[in-house]
């Protein structure tokens, strides 16, 4: 079955402590990226990344890394996490049928809710 | 800058209504998505379309590059069509653009 495996689901952490987001894909999509969602505000992109060793700052980048090492898999880490950074977390995939954009089906994984203490 | 602007922001309809809801951008756009967001629930895909128009069951979508300008069409709304719709553009280089959302009630 086509999907994209976020992890953990649902996270509740201390100022401070990094912390990783895992998100796998089984498609070999080139395409994986990064959203937060927060009432009022929408998704907005974090990061994302067009093939393997490629990455690029989204939207709102700030306290956010990430890597792409392998084809399947993009975690997102917070380093230092802030209360500000709770929020629910998307992870998307998409095949690359064009250049230029986003120009596949996205595919999303279920979520993590991140709250920061 | 490009920005996504979606109408309404909110709507309620009777079941069997025809709903449309619009998507502005403002930047010629490699595609336009058209996401699906169920209260509680994830985010599908319903379309992704850069010209013309698509058609799923009761979802239609249109698109109209001169005008810059995305419709979603619902026909016979049901109350499980209840969730937020979300349109998006595809960028140029992977940086997706998100309208903030119109949250649909469909009543019975």
């Amino acid at each position: 079955e086509a999907q994209v495996t976020q992890n953990p689901r649902y996270l509740i952490t201390v100022t401070g402590k990094k912390l990783t987001v895992t998100c796998s894909q089984n498609m070999n999509h080139e395409y994986m990226s990064w959203y937060r969602q927060d009432p009022g505000l929408g998704l907005r992109q974090i990061y994302y990344s067009m093939n393997v060793e490629v990455t690029d700052k989204g939207d709102v980048p700030e306290g956010y890394k990430v890597s792409r090492k392998e084809k399947r898999n993009f975690p997102l880490i917070l380093e230092s996490p802030s209360p500000n950074q709770t929020s629910l977390y998307f992870c998307a995939s998409s095949l690359l049928v064009l250049a230029g954009g986003v120009t596949g089906e996205l595919f999303f994984g279920e979520g993590s809710r991140l709250t920061v203490l | 800058k490009n920005e996504v602007e979606q109408s309404p922001q909110n709507l309620t309809a009777q079941e069997g209504e025809f709903i449309t809801i619009n998507c502005s951008y403002s930047v010629g756009i490699s595609a336009l998505h058209w996401l699906q967001q169920h209260p509680g629930g994830g985010i599908v895909s319903l379309f992704m379309l850069s010209s013309g128009k698509k058609k799923h069951g009761r979802l239609i979508a249109t698109i109209n590059i001169q005008e810059k300008h995305s419709s979603l069409h619902i026909t016979a709304s049901h109350p499980r069509d209840s969730a937020v719709y979300i349109c998006a553009d595809g960028g140029s280089q992977g940086n997706l653009i998100f309208g903030k959302g119109t949250k649909l009630s469909v009543k019975p």
